[in-house]
C-alpha cells in the first residue's frame, strides 16, 4: 500500500532550527509537496520537489533523496507564527496526492 | 499564486437538509478540482478528483449520491452533501490545478459545515 510518515508533534524554541522529516511508499512518483496548516484554515504551499537535492526558500529549505524515499523540511530563525501543522504529500504515478498525517510544532518563546 | 475561492465559508444546517459549497478558480482555468475532507485534528483525506465535463471520480468508501460533484466549467465546481447527518460535519476544502508543469494544487479557505 501507499504510505507516508512524518512525527505527530514536535516542540522547537523561538529562534531555532527544527527539521521535520517524512518518509514514503508510494506507487510512483512525481514530485513531493509541503504544505503549512494553522488551525481552522487550508493548508498553504512551501515547497515541491522532484528531483534529489535541496531546495532554499527563505527561511524554509526542503530536502529529497528518491532513492531513499525521504524528504525533510528544514525551518530556520524559527517564529511563533511558525507555529502550524507541516503536511508531507507526494504525488503518486496517477497524479493523486497521497497525504501524510501531518506534524504539529509548537513553538516555545 | 493562483487564487481558489470556496463560498459559504461556514454553514449551520438541520439534519436531512442538502448543502451546496462551491469552489472557483479566480484567475486561472482549473482542469482538475479536488475535494477533500477534514476531521478534527486529521490529515486531509481526499473525497473525489473532478475533471471539467466529465464525471468525478470518487474515492473509495465515499458516497457518490450522497456528495454530489459538478464540475460545471473550468472555474467552478461544486459539492452538494445531500440529506445532510450531524456525522457530515467537517472541514471541506477544495483544491485545483490547472495545466502548469510541478502539478501544484491551490486550496481554497475551506468550508465548515455543522450538522445539527
Amino acid at each position: 500500500g501507499q504510505n507516508i510518515d512524518q512525527p505527530t508533534e514536535m516542540t522547537a524554541t523561538e529562534g531555532a532550527i527544527v527539521q521535520i522529516n517524512c518518509t514514503y511508499q508510494t506507487s510512483g512518483f512525481n514530485g513531493l509537496f509541503w504544505y503549512q496548516q494553522h488551525a481552522g484554515e487550508a493548508p498553504t504551499f512551501l515547497s515541491y520537489n522532484v528531483l534529489d537535492g535541496l531546495e532554499e526558500k527563505g527561511r524554509f529549505s526542503s530536502f529529497l533523496s528518491r532513492s531513499k524515499g525521504y524528504s525533510y523540511l528544514l525551518l530556520k530563525e524559527l517564529q511563533m507564527k511558525d507555529s502550524a501543522s507541516y503536511l508531507c504529500a507526494v504525488m503518486d504515478s496517477n497524479y493523486q496526492l497521497i497525504w501524510g498525517a501531518g506534524t504539529k510544532l509548537i513553538i516555545k518563546p | 499564486g493562483a487564487v481558489v475561492s470556496q463560498h459559504p465559508s461556514r454553514v449551520i444546517c438541520k439534519s436531512g437538509t442538502s448543502v451546496k459549497i462551491e469552489c472557483r478558480s479566480l484567475d486561472f482555468q482549473a482542469t482538475t478540482m479536488f475535494w477533500y475532507r477534514q476531521f478534527p485534528k486529521q490529515s486531509l483525506m481526499l473525497m473525489a478528483t473532478s475533471n471539467e465535463g466529465s464525471k468525478a471520480t470518487y474515492e473509495q468508501g465515499v458516497e457518490k449520491d450522497k456528495f454530489l460533484i459538478n464540475h460545471a466549467s473550468l472555474t467552478l465546481s461544486t459539492l452538494t452533501v445531500t440529506s445532510a447527518h450531524p456525522e457530515d460535519s467537517s472541514f471541506y476544502i477544495c483544491s485545483a490545478r490547472g495545466d502548469w508543469e510541478n502539478n501544484e494544487q491551490f486550496f481554497g479557505p475551506g468550508t465548515r459545515l455543522t450538522v445539527l
